[in-house]
């Protein structure tokens, strides 16, 4: 089975704090996602990842940046916290011959 | 631009009474279906792809089928702990490795 293993399930930070996501997944996928969901308006994309060292902007990048030095390894940074930073955070991983992903159990993020 | 709609937003049910969720997508061409269920405060778990139409896929008491513009999740004889939010996915052709989401069913399976 697909793990997909986030480092924190509840966070709580202050605003203008540095906040750093980390998720590890155990398959060797190449690819890898950043996510967040919020009521109504869905899963959007953040960053993804192709490679180690590779990345590529999603949807909505503004305010976050990534980090990928191990391919089982993708970092999502919040140079500085802020209010509308808060929000439940996922990460997914996703294999060469397939296009399902596999998610993580999320991380929510409290901006106060 | 590519869409996906989910209905209904929310569905109750009584437990046994079967039913379908939907979800409508426009793509420019479709390289798979993706269906998952989601429980609150979790991740989404997978459960389908489906790359094309007529395909079907099944899972204890769910069946996934697909159309050319529509996928169709079937409960049948729904339980209690069938109760939660499915969302459904597309992966448009030629765009690399992004998934677009619908909104999802949020489904409550009364005892």
């Amino acid at each position: 089975d697909v793990k997909v293993t986030q480092s924190s399930r509840y966070l709580v930070k202050r605003t203008g704090e540095k906040v750093f996501l980390e998720c590890v997944q155990d398959m060797d996928h190449e690819n890898m996602f950043w996510y967040r969901q919020d009521p109504g308006l869905g899963l959007r994309l953040i960053y993804f990842s192709y490679d180690v060292k590779m990345k590529e902007k999603g949807d909505i990048p503004e305010g976050y940046s990534v980090s990928r030095e191990k391919k089982e390894r993708f970092s999502l940074i919040l140079e500085s916290a802020s209010t509308n930073q808060t929000s439940m955070y996922l990460c997914a991983s996703e294999g060469k011959g397939g296009y399902e992903q596999y998610f993580g159990p999320g991380t929510r993020l409290t901006v106060t | 631009e590519d869409q996906v709609t989910q209905s209904p937003e929310a569905l109750r049910l009584q437990e046994g009474e079967s039913s379908s969720l939907n979800c409508s997508y426009t793509v420019s061409g479709l390289r798979g279906l993706f269906w998952y269920r989601q429980d609150p405060g979790k991740g989404p778990e997978f459960l389908f792809t489906l790359y094309s139409a007529g395909e079907e896929k099944e899972k204890e008491r769910l069946k996934a089928t697909l159309t050319k513009k529509e996928s169709f999740l079937h409960i049948t004889a729904p339980k209690p702990e069938d109760s939660a939010t499915y969302l459904c996915a597309v992966h448009p052709s030629g765009s690399a490795r992004q998934l677009t989401f619908g909104s999802g069913t949020q489904l409550t399976v009364l005892p």
